[in-house]
């Protein structure tokens, strides 16, 4: 079973400021995805890179995947209360392998 | 993208009895999965289901207590037999985008309550 770290387990920011989620492992992914989660809901997919060293762009989420692909990197800039929600970064080994999940990082926004 | 829809969207249950778990993609998926989230927890993958054939469980959960079934590619159950409160959790049935293996969508989830 290939871990997945996530940190820190929880952030509370104002609106405005930025905020960085991390996710690390010693072991090499195929993919990574990251998804947002709200009370009440299932998780929602933000995103999936599958490079080493790809960044992707989503609005105010900037999403990197390590040169060697064994982290990644979730950066919010300018957080607004509606960016509040759990944030789970899930790997999966190969193509065909089974998705692992981090233990989730929760971020609350406040006005 | 998949769009994925479950039902019931929340139940309270008495120990001892079961609940099953409808899924239903709206694409045809080889493999659909079940997953359970405890509250303040991470997703664990309870089991694979594939069309036509056992579901694949992963350890620390059986058929016995987990029976899932996929009659066709867009639809499968989980039951959650004799229940008790240990298994109050939110139960997500989950599949791969059309045209893409790495990526899997999520439904909104089962929230199970045991009394």
């Amino acid at each position: 079973t290939q871990l997945l770290e996530q940190s820190p387990q929880f952030l509370s920011i104002q609106e405005g400021e930025n905020l960085t989620v991390y996710c690390n492992s010693s072991s090499v992914f195929s993919s990574l995805q990251w998804y947002r989660q709200e009370p009440g809901e299932g998780p929602v997919l933000l995103v999936t890179v599958v490079t080493g060293g790809e960044v992707k762009k989503l609005k105010r989420l900037t999403f990197q995947f390590g040169d060697a692909r064994k982290d990644s990197s979730l950066h919010i800039t300018a957080a607004q209360p509606g960016d509040t929600g759990l944030y789970l970064c899930a790997g999966r080994a190969d193509s065909w392998g089974k998705l692992q999940f981090g233990a989730g990082t929760q971020v609350v926004v406040t006005p | 993208s998949a769009v994925i829809s479950q039902k019931p969207s929340r139940d309270i249950c008495q120990r001892g009895t079961s609940l099953t778990i409808q899924c239903q993609v709206d694409s045809q998926v080889t493999m659909m999965f079940w997953y359970r989230q405890q509250p303040g927890q991470s997703l664990t993958l309870i089991a694979t289901a594939n069309q036509g054939s056992e579901a694949t469980y992963e350890s620390g959960f059986v058929i016995d207590k987990f029976p899932i079934s996929r009659p066709n590619l867009t639809f499968s159950t989980l039951t959650v037999s004799n229940m008790s409160p240990e298994d109050s959790s939110i139960y997500l049935c989950s599949a791969p985008g059309q045209g893409s293996q790495e990526t899997q969508y999520f439904g909104p989830g089962t929230r199970l309550l045991v009394l």
